[in-house]
């Protein structure tokens, strides 16, 4: 079964400053997608970035990007010029890719990141 | 943009009380999931939905049954409500696609559920 763990549960950073959250998780699979979600504080999760297991780049949405080692099994997010409104609860997931079924998002336990002004 | 709806925001019900949570999604999507967030455990699937009345069990169904009789809506029925139930449910969905494509989920708001 694939696991996805997430080894920082608080993390806080100043504002404007840049920030790296870890996940690591455990698959046999080759194919597969891996996501960071957002949760501010009484809102709705959204996705904030993804990555397919085959593409070597690492994924870049503005100030978010990740770095992807595939053979170390790790997919860390970055914020760079942190912002208040980063504030929230980060999860990292994992989507086996099997065609049209491919459903199951695994889940890491969070990481709660707390930008300070 | 898609949205996805959750009947409350908060829910307070007694021991034994049968309680539905219900989840409309307004962009046709195929897929449906119910998932229970609990600190330090993450978000745990409970439910999933295919399609129209079909329903795969997730990884925690044990106290929880489901529904979907219409495509748009989602309901999660706790058939005799415990303390152990007290939880924030997230409701979500996504298209089903061909291939082997990327299918978003989109999450609803949740309903923080408490059992007294």
């Amino acid at each position: 079964a694939q696991t996805v763990t997430q080894s920082q549960p608080e993390m806080s950073v100043q504002e404007a400053e840049t920030v790296t959250l870890s996940c690591t998780y455990d698959t046999s699979e080759n194919n597969y997608y891996l996501f960071w979600y957002k949760q501010p504080p009484s809102r709705q999760m959204i996705l904030v970035i993804r990555q397919e297991a085959y593409k070597q780049q690492n994924a870049t949405e503005n100030r978010f990007s990740v770095n992807f080692q595939k053979a170390a099994k790790s997919f860390s997010l970055k914020i760079s010029d942190s912002q208040l409104g980063d504030t929230a609860m980060y999860f990292c997931a994992y989507l086996r890719k099997r065609g049209g079924s491919n459903y199951k998002l695994t889940f890491g336990k969070g990481t709660l990141l707390t930008v300070n002004p | 943009d898609v949205k996805v709806t959750q009947s409350s925001r908060y829910l307070v019900k007694r021991t034994g009380e049968k309680v539905f949570l219900e989840c409309v999604q307004d962009m046709d999507h195929e897929n449906m999931f119910w998932y229970r967030q609990d600190p330090g455990l993450g978000l745990r699937l409970i439910y999933f939905s295919y399609d129209v009345k079909m329903k795969e069990k997730g990884d925690i169904p044990e106290g929880y049954s489901v529904s979907r009789e219409k495509k748009e809506r989602f309901s999660l029925i706790l058939e005799s409500a415990s303390t152990n139930q007290t939880s924030m449910y997230l409701c979500a969905s996504s298209r089903r696609l061909a291939g082997e494509s990327y299918n978003e989920q989109f999450f609803g708001p949740g309903t923080r559920l408490t059992v007294l």
